[in-house]
C-alpha cells in the first residue's frame, strides 16, 4: 500500500540531545513537509521540500534541521537549540506543489522531553 | 496574509443529530479552502476542498461544506452524526492552492453522544 511512514511513534529526548524523526513515502511525491502540532493549536509548518537536495524554512524552523537526499525520505532533526520540543510532529507529502494540493499525512511522532 | 478562525474548540452532538462546525477565513485573494479530519494519534485526512468551482462541496463520509464569500465562511455540515465521526476537524486556507502556504485553524473536537 502507498503511504507515508513515520517512525518512531513515540520518542523521548534528554536535555541537550539531538533527536531525528524519520519520514518515508512511497507515493512518488515531489513535495514533502514537516508540521508541528500543539494541543489546541493548528498545525504549523517547520520545513518543506519541493525537490531532492532542496528545502525551505517554514514558519517555525528555529531549532530544527532537515535533509532531502532522496525523494522518498525527509528526516527531521530536533536540535538542542529547540527549547520546547514537546509536541506531535506530522510529516506530509503532495504530488503537485502549486495547484489545489491535497496533503497526505503520516501517523505522527509524539516527542517528549525527559 | 490569510487566517482561519474555527468557532468552538469543542462541539458535542447526539448520534443522529446535525453536525455543524464553523470556519471563517480571511484572505486577500480568492482562497482555496480545505477541511481535514484527524482521528486520535493519527495524521490528517482530507474531507473536502473548495477550489472556486461549485460553492457547495461534497466530501467523504457524508460531509459537505458551503463557501459563502459574503460571510467569508466555509462551515462543515453533516445531516446525521455517527459515533465514528468523533474526531478533531481542521479548516485550512491557502491563497494560491499551494500547500506550502496553507494556514490551519486551531481545530474543533467533535464528540458524538449515544
Amino acid at each position: 500500500d502507498g503511504g507515508i511512514t513515520q517512525s518512531p511513534k513515540y520518542l523521548f529526548r534528554k536535555e541537550g540531545q539531538n533527536v531525528t524523526l524519520s519520514c518515508e513515502q512511497n507515493l512518488n511525491h515531489d513535495a514533502m513537509y514537516w508540521y508541528r502540532q500543539d494541543p489546541g493549536q493548528g498545525l504549523r509548518l517547520i520545513y518543506y521540500s519541493q525537490i531532492v537536495n532542496d528545502f525551505q524554512k517554514g514558519d517555525i524552523a528555529e531549532g530544527y534541521s532537515v535533509s532531502r537526499e532522496k525523494k522518498e525520505s525527509f528526516p527531521l532533526t530536533v536540535t538542542s537549540a529547540q527549547k520546547n520540543p514537546t509536541a506531535f510532529y506530522l510529516c506530509a507529502s503532495s504530488l503537485d506543489r502549486d495547484h489545489n494540493e491535497k496533503l497526505f499525512f503520516g501517523s505522527g511522532t509524539q516527542l517528549s522531553v525527559l | 496574509a490569510q487566517s482561519v478562525t474555527q468557532l468552538g474548540s469543542h462541539v458535542s452532538v447526539s448520534e443522529g443529530a446535525l453536525v455543524l462546525l464553523r470556519c471563517n477565513y480571511s484572505s486577500s485573494v480568492p482562497p482555496y479552502l480545505f477541511w481535514y479530519v484527524q482521528y486520535p494519534n493519527q495524521g490528517l485526512q482530507l474531507l473536502l476542498k473548495y477550489t472556486s468551482a461549485a460553492t457547495l462541496v461534497k466530501g467523504i463520509n457524508g460531509f459537505e461544506a458551503e463557501f459563502k464569500k459574503s460571510e467569508t465562511s466555509f462551515h462543515l455540515t453533516k445531516p446525521s452524526a455517527h459515533m465514528s465521526d468523533a474526531a478533531e476537524y481542521f479548516c485550512a486556507v491557502t491563497p494560491s492552492g499551494s500547500a506550502r502556504q496553507l494556514t490551519f485553524g486551531s481545530g474543533t473536537q467533535l464528540t458524538v453522544l449515544p
